[in-house]
Formats: structure tokens, C-alpha cells, sequence
């Protein structure tokens, strides 16, 4: 049981160049949630899919796209990078949208955009 | 909107001291209360959860926390902590979103423990 994997582990962009993060999940949960997690800040919500099927901007989405490929993958697009955009990024997977479920967290992704 | 504040960015402690790691909250109404840890370069991973029932939780690790409704907070204790309880602290709250009707999941900043020998 991997739980939560993410691809990569490092980036290094220029501004104005696009990616894509890959989130996966092996646990079968219907919720899944990108996060970007800045020094001070805590970690801030940036989409979230309740449900396969179904996405919804989160705290922070301006920038950014996702596709729930399916259950078990959400993928995080960065379009046209910028410096601000430089950040931890975490997916997580629940088993379900109600508050009450604990939320497993992928090793992240440390995005540059120089 | 909910806000959580967690009092101390940085917890300097020695070895086998007690800690506690603040966390105050703003939302009045049903809240569930959560503490996460994260080690250096890993995921975030639950410690514990407050939902209902008993104030006083016991999480993985020795931790405990206690909620507070009247003082809204929901401080989390170790009475003797060791060196590999290194690491950041985050409380989270989950409240309804008035704008979606869905629960919500708010972090704090973040509280770093470091234990020193």
C-alpha cells in the first residue's frame, strides 16, 4: 500500500513555462485535495474533488487547473508559472468530503520558478 | 470565515521536559478539531481528533489535546517529550463554508518543536 504518491519530488521552472503535478492514491477514498504550503502559512487549499467527477476551487485557485482523472488520480496543471507560484505543493485523499475523515498526505512536491 | 492561530511559531524544548503547543480557534458554531504532524521533508499525518464526546483526546505518540469550547482552543500536551518529536505541529479546524455548505478544512500557521538534548 503506497498511500498518497506524487510525481516529481523537485521542480525548477522558468515563468511563463507549464506542468503538470501528478497526484495518486491507492486507498480507494472518494475525496482528494491539492494544497500549497508556504513558510508561516500553513498550508492553503487550492482545489478539492469531492467525488470523482466533481472539482471545486479551494482558498487559493488562481493560477491553476486540475482534472480528477479518475478515483484514484488528481492532477494539479500550472499553466503559465510564476515566482509567486514558487511553494511545497501537497495532495491528500479522504474517504470522504465531512469534515470528519482524516486526510492522508502525499511527500509533496517543491516547486521553483525562477 | 474561520481563522485558526497557533500562539508560537517556534518551541524551543529540552529533552523529557513537558510541552504544549497552542492552538486557538474563531468559529463558534460545530467545529471538528484536528492536530497534524509534519517530519522534516514528509507529508503531513494526523495525531489526533477531536469530533465529539470527551474534551480530553489522546492521540499516536504520547500526545493528548484538550478541547475548550468556552476559551475556543484546543491546545495539544506531551508531559515528556523526546528527540524524535522534532518537527512542525499544525492545528486545523473543520467548520461548515457558508458559501458551499460544505465542511472546510482551515490549517494554522504552524508551531515548530524542536527538542534539544
Amino acid at each position: 500500500n503506497a498511500g498518497v504518491t506524487q510525481t516529481p519530488k523537485f521542480q525548477v521552472l522558468k515563468t511563463g513555462q507549464s506542468m503538470t503535478l501528478q497526484c495518486a492514491q491507492d486507498m480507494n477514498h472518494n475525496s482528494m485535495y491539492w494544497y500549497r504550503q508556504d513558510p508561516g502559512m500553513g498550508l492553503r487549499l487550492i482545489y478539492y474533488s469531492a467525488s470523482e467527477g466533481t472539482t471545486d476551487k479551494g482558498e487559493v485557485p488562481n493560477g491553476y487547473n486540475v482534472s480528477r482523472l479518475n478515483k484514484r488520480e488528481f492532477s494539479l496543471r500550472l499553466e503559465s508559472a510564476a515566482p509567486s507560484q514558487t511553494s511545497v505543493y501537497f495532495c491528500a485523499s479522504s474517504d470522504r468530503w465531512t469534515g470528519t475523515y482524516e486526510q492522508y498526505f502525499g511527500p509533496g512536491t517543491r516547486l521553483t520558478v525562477t | 470565515a474561520q481563522s485558526v492561530t497557533q500562539l508560537d511559531s517556534q518551541v524551543p524544548v529540552f529533552e523529557e521536559a513537558p510541552v504544549e503547543l497552542r492552538c486557538n480557534y474563531s468559529s463558534s458554531v460545530s467545529v471538528y478539531l484536528f492536530w497534524y504532524v509534519q517530519y522534516p521533508n514528509q507529508g503531513l499525518q494526523l495525531l489526533l481528533k477531536y469530533l465529539s464526546g470527551s474534551t480530553l483526546v489522546k492521540g499516536i505518540n504520547g500526545f493528548e489535546a484538550e478541547f475548550n469550547k468556552s476559551q475556543t482552543s484546543f491546545h495539544l500536551r506531551k508531559p515528556s517529550v523526546h528527540i524524535s518529536d522534532t518537527a512542525e505541529y499544525f492545528c486545523a479546524v473543520s467548520e461548515v463554508s457558508l458559501d458551499t455548505g460544505r465542511r472546510a478544512l482551515t490549517f494554522g500557521s504552524g508551531t515548530r518543536l524542536q527538542v534539544q538534548p
